[in-house]
């Protein structure tokens, strides 16, 4: 069983800030963990994915996350904020070796003031 | 490179109507999967092929629902005698699964489906 819990639904910053996005997952097997993003009336792209590699992974638009078994969590970090951010943000799990369903969180609404 | 692509990106139908979406998959990518995603909530996984095989349905996809990869590339999702609950954003993806690629999924822009 594997499953996301995404702590706050909505997460707001003033541009230049620090972005922090939350995301704790139970999985009983070695995990894959994703953040994606998602515009208005758009689908997911994918920003970044851990592999069991690095557990400091690197994404794209200056994004990173780090895996941390011990605390099952793989929070998704920006030094600094840009208006564009602006979006919907979902953690996924899925299990190595299995079917790669992902299960996703419920999603953060990151929200950028001038 | 194109990406996944859905058709039609909007739909508007009558409660009771049967409706058709239409995915077409990155070309060389085996595994398709369809998602329905509601306003405030991630994506839920209905169902996926690899190839033509239809390999898994969740218990979402009720028996209105029916899905085809009669190719192995593009994929179509029927939805028989439409609720207002089904309106939703209909999703697909596509992967390349194999030995040694890791699975990532790419998204489509997705349907948008609003029952009245």
């Amino acid at each position: 069983a594997q499953s996301v819990t995404q702590l706050g639904s909505h997460v707001s910053v003033s541009e230049g800030a620090l972005v922090l996005l939350r995301c704790n997952y139970s999985s009983s097997v070695p995990p894959y963990l994703f953040w994606y993003v998602q515009y208005p009336n758009q689908g997911l792209q994918l920003l970044l994915k851990y592999t069991s590699a690095a557990t400091l992974v690197k994404g794209i638009n200056g994004f990173e996350a780090e895996f941390k078994k011990s605390e099952t969590s793989f929070h998704l970090t920006k030094p600094s904020a840009h208006m564009s951010d602006a979006a919907e943000y979902f953690c996924a799990v899925t299990q190595t070796g299995g079917s790669y369903i992902p299960t996703f969180g419920r999603g953060t609404s990151l929200i950028v003031h001038p | 490179d194109t990406g996944v692509s859905q058709d039609p990106r909007h739909k508007i139908t009558k409660r009771g109507q049967n409706v058709t979406f239409r995915c077409d998959p990155i070309s060389e990518h085996n595994r398709l999967y369809w998602y329905r995603q509601t306003l405030g909530q991630g994506p839920e996984f209905l169902t996926y092929f690899q190839n033509e095989a239809q390999l898994e349905k969740s218990r979402l996809l009720s028996d209105r629902f029916s899905a085809e990869r009669p190719k192995g590339s593009f994929s179509t999702l029927e939805i028989q005698r439409t609720e207002q609950g089904d309106s939703a954003m209909y999703l697909c993806a596509s992967s390349l699964v194999g030995q040694r690629v890791t699975d990532t999924q790419y998204f489509g822009p997705g349907t948008r489906l609003t029952v009245l």
